[in-house]
């Protein structure tokens, strides 16, 4: 059975602060993807990574893909409030089904 | 605003009504889902749609049942549910054919409570 596991599963910071939020797994996976979750709405993509060793940008989140695509993180610059929400890492690996993670649930205090 | 619509938004039934949700999505997409979401968990896989056919029923029990009646539209229909059955139910679609190989768009999702 192919896990993702996430760390931390929560994480309460001051705004300004910086963050990294860990996916973990044994498994390879060909790609990963990370979502943003707000209560009552559905999951949002940020981005997909597929090579090893990818480091994605967008604004203030930097996103990594390990070199042996077993694992991910998402660092996170200068948070603000509006980052608040659940963090979604997942794995695809060829033709299988979607894992996620368990989320990370990430509130930023102004 | 997401491409993935749902309906309705929010949903209370008792346990011997029938309902149905109901998605749609205009990109194009040739594989639609549903998944089940229950609070502060996450998102767990339910059907896979791939070309209008069932491709993944990941061992649901029958008072659910899906419907794809063509390549935007997806449906689920709710018989004899029970409280435990209460949950945010998100549709998403993708453009690959099977989940893995795409990434996922996912409605707003309907919020349903079993009385």
């Amino acid at each position: 059975t192919q896990l993702l596991e996430q760390s931390p599963q929560f994480l309460s910071i001051q705004e300004g602060e910086n963050l990294t939020v860990y996916c973990n797994s044994s498994s390879v996976f060909s790609s990963l993807q990370w979502y943003r979750q707000e209560p009552g709405e559905g999951p949002v993509l940020l981005v997909t990574v597929v090579t090893g060793g990818e480091v994605k940008k967008l604004k203030r989140l930097t996103f990594q893909f390990g070199d042996a695509r077993k694992d991910s993180s998402l660092h996170i610059t200068a948070a603000q409030p509006g980052d608040t929400g659940l963090y979604l890492c997942a794995g695809g690996q060829g033709a299988q089904k979607l894992v996620f993670g368990q989320g990370t649930r990430l509130t930023i205090n102004p | 605003d997401t491409e993935v619509t749902q309906t309705p938004k929010h949903l209370v039934m008792g346990m011997t009504n029938k309902k149905s949700l109901k998605c749609e999505q205009h990109m194009g997409h040739r594989a639609m889902y549903w998944y089940k979401q229950k609070a502060k968990k996450p998102p767990e896989l339910m059907f896979v749609y791939s070309y209008e056919k069932l491709s993944i029923n990941e061992s649901v029990p029958s008072r659910f049942s899906p419907e794809c009646p063509n390549s935007s539209l997806l449906n689920l229909h709710l018989h004899a549910l029970q409280p435990e059955d209460s949950a945010l139910y998100l549709c998403a679609s993708s453009q690959g054919p099977i989940a893995g190989t795409g990434e996922l768009f996912f409605g707003e999702g309907s919020r349903l409570t079993v009385l």
